[in-house]
């Protein structure tokens, strides 16, 4: 009965793959988002995505990209991986009108 | 968002209250303080939340001073588990918003044996 979930956990990956991030909430809530956190431990918002729009980060790179098949699923799609793309990377929803975001358990991205 | 300011680290005895301080002077009035926590490899947990009055759950109390300037948030009775890097977030009502929530580096809190 996870709230946000995550997968895979951990993913390690050459350079130059394509590769994907699954997140489900079963909250009911309407807004998702990415993170992604550091190796100096800093959380920096990615995006957001309700049922009307997607907002980017401007400095995120167009080498990712967030798919929503439906309101409870938000999906981070990185094409060409980078060094630099080796993150811990969090899911997250919430609901308008409310207080609380809840995280999902993070995925841990290598890039070797 | 305002700004906030928090200690970079504190320590606290196993058992004994952890009173965890935090500075947002430029705070407006529709701006709530919003207290996270991330255990190590976990993702961040929202602990508690207030706008004007002291507010009080299961996971801790929120003490918010009088013009509104600071805050501090009380774990009761530490324990091992409570160790963690504690963010005040002060922003307005956040559910849902667009920009989600700002992380700064929030204060490390090492609850000793």
């Amino acid at each position: 009965d996870t709230a946000v979930s995550q997968t895979p956990k951990y993913l390690v990956t050459q350079m130059g793959n394509d590769k994907s991030i699954k997140c489900e909430q079963n909250l009911g809530h309407d807004t998702m988002y990415w993170y992604k956190q550091d190796s100096k431990k800093f959380l920096k918002i990615m995006f957001s995505y309700n049922n009307k729009e997607l907002i980017i980060n401007e400095t995120v790179p167009n080498r990712f990209s967030p798919k929503s098949p439906d309101k409870a699923h938000l999906n981070l799609h990185i094409n060409s991986l980078e060094l630099g793309d080796s993150a811990v990377y969090f899911c997250a929803s919430s609901q308008k009108g409310t207080h609380g975001y809840t995280f999902g358990s993070g995925t841990r991205l290598t890039v070797v | 968002d305002a700004k906030t300011t928090q200690p970079p680290s504190m320590d606290c005895a196993e058992g004994r209250a952890a009173n965890l301080p935090c500075n947002h002077s430029t705070i407006s009035g529709n701006e709530y303080v919003y207290w996270y926590r991330q255990i190590h490899s976990q993702g961040p947990q929202y602990i508690i939340h207030g706008l004007k009055n002291n507010e009080t759950n299961e996971m801790a109390s929120l003490i918010i001073t009088e013009d509104r300037k600071s805050s501090t948030l009380i774990l009761p009775h530490a324990t091992l588990r409570d160790t963690a890097v504690y963010y005040c977030i002060v922003r307005v009502a956040s559910g849902g918003g667009a920009d989600g929530l700002t992380f700064g580096k929030g204060t490390h809190l090492i609850i000793q044996p």
